[in-house]
């Protein structure tokens, strides 16, 4: 699988904005970017995922470079629920291993009161 | 309705023991996988099943072996267990195609003494 660059950290402001960043230089043409998100003592949750365009869900945006080779995963407005890591992730749709998700360090995320 | 549940969520147990950790899944999904979260924090897959059978299989010791009775469970059977497997294992399922999300039980927390 394609490897993904991410911050270690970040902190944000309830109610602020938070970008994500994720740098993916080496992506194929058939790799989809999905992140997910891992609150303390839960299992990963799914938040978003695309391949070229822009995506909107009720969770978040996901904004994708036009070369491809970043993202941001976007939250309009961050509430203390939302301090997690945060894992950017590249699947391959080409290969037999394409079930599996390949979990990086992510980005643990801050949210101050 | 928990969507992936796994039992027991806590497991304090002895080194050479052997021991189960069940999942189920209601989500009406046709794949379901075992991951394994270190002390580190790392996600690393183990073992997918697909319509209960095995399609991934990890670099996992063979005292791991996984059984699927059916598609909505996906059991771990751990032998002979050892310091290193303390961690906390993390069931998912999702429906086959790769572009469709995994969801994630809460985690068994397993502590070897």
């Amino acid at each position: 699988d394609a490897k993904t660059t991410q911050p270690n950290s970040m902190e944000s402001n309830e109610e602020e904005p938070v970008h994500l960043p994720c740098n993916h230089s080496t992506i194929s043409g058939t790799d989809y970017i999905h992140w997910y998100r891992q609150l303390p003592s839960q299992g990963p949750e799914y938040v978003i995922h695309g391949l070229t365009s822009n995506v909107n869900n009720r969770m978040a945006s996901l904004a994708i470079a036009e070369d491809r080779k970043s993202s941001t995963l976007i939250l309009h407005r961050a509430t203390l629920r939302d301090a997690a890591v945060y894992y950017c992730i590249l699947r391959d749709v080409r290969g037999g291993s394409n079930y599996k998700l390949t979990f990086g360090k992510g980005t643990l995320l801050t949210v101050n009161p | 309705d928990t969507a992936v549940s796994q039992t027991p969520k806590y497991l304090v147990t002895q080194m050479g023991n052997d021991k189960s950790i069940k999942c189920e899944q209601n989500l009406g999904h046709d794949t379901m996988y075992w991951y394994k979260q270190d002390s580190k924090k790392f996600l690393k897959i183990m073992f997918s099943y697909n319509n209960k059978e095995l399609i991934i299989n990890e670099t996992v010791p063979n005292r791991f072996s996984p059984k699927s009775p059916d598609k909505a469970h996906l059991n771990l059977h751990i032998n002979s267990l050892e310091l290193g497997d303390s961690a906390v294992y993390f069931c998912a399922s999702s429906q086959g195609t790769f572009t469709q999300p995994q969801h994630f039980g809460d985690g068994t927390r397993l502590s070897i003494l």
